[in-house]
């Protein structure tokens, strides 16, 4: 069965510094792959994506992400962070057996400090 | 943009009350959802529907029941709320020819007491 998941609960990062948000998925074929932020008491937003081609994708507020294959991860990540990164993220996979639905990570809430 | 709207942000009901969720979406998508959010737990899948009349079941349908007499429009439905009920509600959509990218409502916050 399809499965997503993000090791880390919960981070807190330097605001300035840099930042990796794990994602590991299973799937048979190549799965369609997003991240998603959602900022507190907010629905969710569509950071990024991939479905083919370059494996490293770049995102919406300076994030990208990449596709590894051989290790089945998606890690979000971001040279510097801001204070307002401070949210929770959705690692989510798409896959044929769950029709048209997305299959979500248990998600990652980022702290950001000063 | 597309714009997926709730008709409540907060809502609070008594335990027993028959509860609807109204969800609103603006760009002609067939696809729509109802994801419920826990802490923990992240999302989980509700119901979602492909067509008008249409629904499927996702992984949490017990207690819950949908509605999509149109097309820009999909209603969750809590028949006798429970307290264990009390969550997140999202709704979302999606076109049938996307591939699996869902745009989001704002939530609703349903506490029931």
């Amino acid at each position: 069965a399809q499965s997503v998941t993000q090791p880390d609960i919960h981070i807190t990062v330097s605001e300035g510094a840099s930042l990796e948000l794990r994602c590991n998925y299973s799937y048979g074929a190549t799965p369609y792959l997003f991240w998603y932020v959602q900022s507190p008491g907010q629905g969710l937003q569509l950071l990024l994506k991939y479905f083919s081609g370059d494996t490293l994708v770049q995102g919406i507020k300076g994030f990208e992400a990449e596709f590894k294959r051989s290790q089945s991860s998606f890690n979000l990540r971001k040279p510097s962070v801001h204070w307002s990164d401070a949210a929770e993220y959705f690692c989510a996979v798409g896959a044929w057996q769950a029709g048209t639905a997305l299959i979500f990570g248990k998600g990652t809430t980022l702290s950001v400090s000063s | 943009d597309v714009k997926v709207t709730q008709s409540s942000r907060y809502l609070v009901k008594r335990t027993g009350e028959k509860v609807f969720l109204e969800c609103v979406q603006d760009m002609d998508h067939e696809n729509m959802f109802w994801y419920r959010q826990d802490p923990g737990l992240g999302l989980r899948l509700i119901y979602f529907s492909y067509d008008v009349k249409m629904k499927e079941k996702g992984d949490i349908p017990e207690g819950y029941s949908v509605s999509r007499e149109k097309k820009e429009r999909f209603s969750l439905i809590l028949e006798s709320a429970s307290t264990n009920q009390t969550s997140m509600y999202l709704c979302a959509s999606s076109p049938i020819l996307s591939t699996y990218e869902q745009y989001f409502g704002p939530g609703t916050r349903l506490t029931v007491t």
